[in-house]
C-alpha cells in the first residue's frame, strides 16, 4: 500500500534557527503533496499546497517566506520553518496524493516541533 | 480556514456501546473521508465515501454520504478500548478538484472497559 515516510518524528530548535521536515512517498510518485499545521487537541489546518517543479500555493494567512516548501522530486516534499520562534511549536503533518489510487490521500507520521 | 462543523467534540462511553459522530457543512462536497488519530500519529484513513447517499462499512464502522452532499456521519458499533482516538471527518470542495481536504474539529473518543 501507499506508504508516506515523515521525517523527523521530533526535533527541538533554538529560537531564531531553521528546521526541515522531510515528507517522503515510498512506493508511489506524488505530483501533489499538502503540508498540515496541528495545534494540541485542535483540527488539522492546512498550511500550502506543494507541487512538484512548481511553487507551492499557500493558504491564506500563511507567511511563503517563513515556511518555505521545496517539492524536487516525484517522491519528494520539504518543508523548512525559518527563524523558527515558540509560536511555531506544533505538530506537523505532511499527506502524499497518490493519483494510481482509488483513495489519494497517505499521511505520514508526523513532526512534534519544539522551539525552545 | 474553512473547517466542517463536527459533533460531538468528545464522547466517553462504556466498552460495548455504539456509537455515532456526524459532520455538516454549508459547502457542497464531492467526498467524504473518516480518520482515525492517535496520539502523535498521523491520521488513518477509515472510510472513504464518494457518491451522495452511498453508505459504506469498514468491519464495526459504517458511514453515509448525506444525499445533500453537506453532511455524512460514522458509526462504530460495539465499541472495544482500542477505539480510543480522536475521528476527523475531511471533505474534499465541489466543484473544482483541487485536492485540498477540509478538516472537521475531531470527535475525542473513550472508552471505559
Amino acid at each position: 500500500g501507499a506508504v508516506v515516510s515523515q521525517h523527523p518524528s521530533r526535533v527541538i530548535c533554538k529560537s531564531g534557527t531553521s528546521v526541515k521536515i522531510e515528507c517522503r512517498s515510498l512506493d508511489f510518485q506524488a505530483t501533489t503533496m499538502f503540508w498540515y499545521r496541528q495545534f494540541p487537541k485542535q483540527s488539522l489546518m492546512l498550511m500550502a499546497t506543494s507541487n512538484e517543479g512548481s511553487k507551492a500555493t499557500y493558504e491564506q494567512g500563511v507567511e511563503k517566506d517563513k515556511f518555505l516548501i521545496n517539492h524536487a522530486s516525484l517522491t519528494l516534499s520539504t518543508l523548512t520553518v525559518t527563524s523558527a520562534h515558540p509560536e511555531d511549536s506544533s505538530f506537523y503533518i505532511c499527506s502524499a496524493r497518490n493519483n494510481r489510487a482509488s483513495y489519494g490521500y497517505t499521511f505520514g507520521s508526523g513532526t512534534r516541533l519544539t522551539v525552545v | 480556514g474553512q473547517q466542517l462543523n463536527q459533533s460531538p467534540q468528545s464522547m466517553f462511553i462504556q466498552e460495548g456501546e455504539d456509537v455515532s459522530m456526524n459532520c455538516t457543512s454549508s459547502s457542497i462536497f464531492n467526498t467524504w473521508l473518516w480518520y482515525k488519530q492517535d496520539p502523535g500519529e498521523g491520521p488513518v484513513l477509515l472510510i472513504a465515501l464518494y457518491k451522495a447517499g452511498e453508505l459504506t462499512s469498514n468491519g464495526r464502522l459504517t458511514a453515509q454520504f448525506g444525499i445533500t452532499r453537506k453532511d455524512s456521519f460514522l458509526n462504530i458499533s460495539a465499541s472495544i478500548p482500542s477505539d480510543v482516538g480522536i475521528y476527523f471527518c475531511a471533505g474534499q470542495l465541489f466543484p473544482g478538484n483541487t485536492g485540498k481536504l477540509i478538516f472537521g474539529q475531531g470527535t475525542t473518543l473513550q472508552v471505559k472497559p
